[in-house]
């Protein structure tokens, strides 16, 4: 069964920090893997899709990598702002022949940005 | 306006009462899910519907039941066979096929008393 671990749990870091945030999977047999940005009470704002033969995408300040041999994939925040703050959290897509297609989800990493 | 809508935003039951939580997307999207989320964990899927007619238990079924009569619409049944109803309820839709990215309602808040 996949499992999607993401470290760390929360992270509080002063205004203009780069940052790093952690996701790891168990089964490398991942369709796509996204980040998305969650708000308090509010529901989820995907940030970035990775499918399984990228290695990399950007968009603005953010950056994910991802390393599907190793069951990897980080989320770079460049410059961060106080607006940032957040949950983010990881989800990987994988596909069964009589299911269909189905994400698991990490438990997230909650972000504050001091300013 | 495209998009997925969720209501209501926040419901009150009592405990052994069914309540229905409803999801409508006008994106034509073919897939639609269902999440719950309780506070500090990720989501967790319920259910899913591929197509209409058709629908997959997910991880957590117990104590909750789908209909998927129309592609828009894909409400979600909280029974009272669930015993810990009490948490927040994500809908989401993607295209047809694998490897579609996700779209998410903006949620609702159940509670159970």
């Amino acid at each position: 069964k996949q499992e999607v671990t993401q470290i760390p749990a929360a992270l509080s870091v002063p205004e203009g920090e780069n940052l790093v945030l952690n996701c790891s999977f168990t089964d490398s047999a991942i369709y796509n893997l996204q980040w998305f940005r969650q708000d308090p009470g509010k529901g989820l704002t995907s940030l970035l899709l990775i499918q399984s033969s990228q290695r990399e995408q950007t968009s603005g300040r953010l950056n994910a990598s991802l390393d599907k041999s190793s069951g990897r994939s980080t989320l770079y925040i460049a410059a961060s702002q106080p607006g940032d703050s957040a949950t983010y959290l990881c989800a990987v897509l994988i596909t069964e022949e009589t299911s269909g297609s189905r994400l698991t989800f990490g438990e997230g990493t909650q972000l504050t940005v001091n300013p | 306006d495209g998009g997925i809508t969720q209501s209501p935003k926040y419901l009150f039951r009592k405990e052994g009462q069914n309540v229905t939580l409803s999801c409508e997307q006008n994106l034509n999207h073919d897939a639609m899910y269902w999440y719950r989320q309780d506070p500090g964990q990720g989501l967790r899927l319920i259910y899913y519907s591929q197509i209409v007619n058709d629908f997959q238990k997910g991880d957590i079924a117990e104590g909750y039941s789908v209909s998927r009569e129309k592609k828009e619409s894909f409400p979600l049944t909280v029974t009272s066979a669930q015993k810990n109803p009490t948490a927040f309820y994500l809908c989401a839709s993607s295209p047809w096929g694998a490897g579609e990215e996700q779209y998410f309602g903006p949620g609702t808040r159940l509670t159970v008393t």
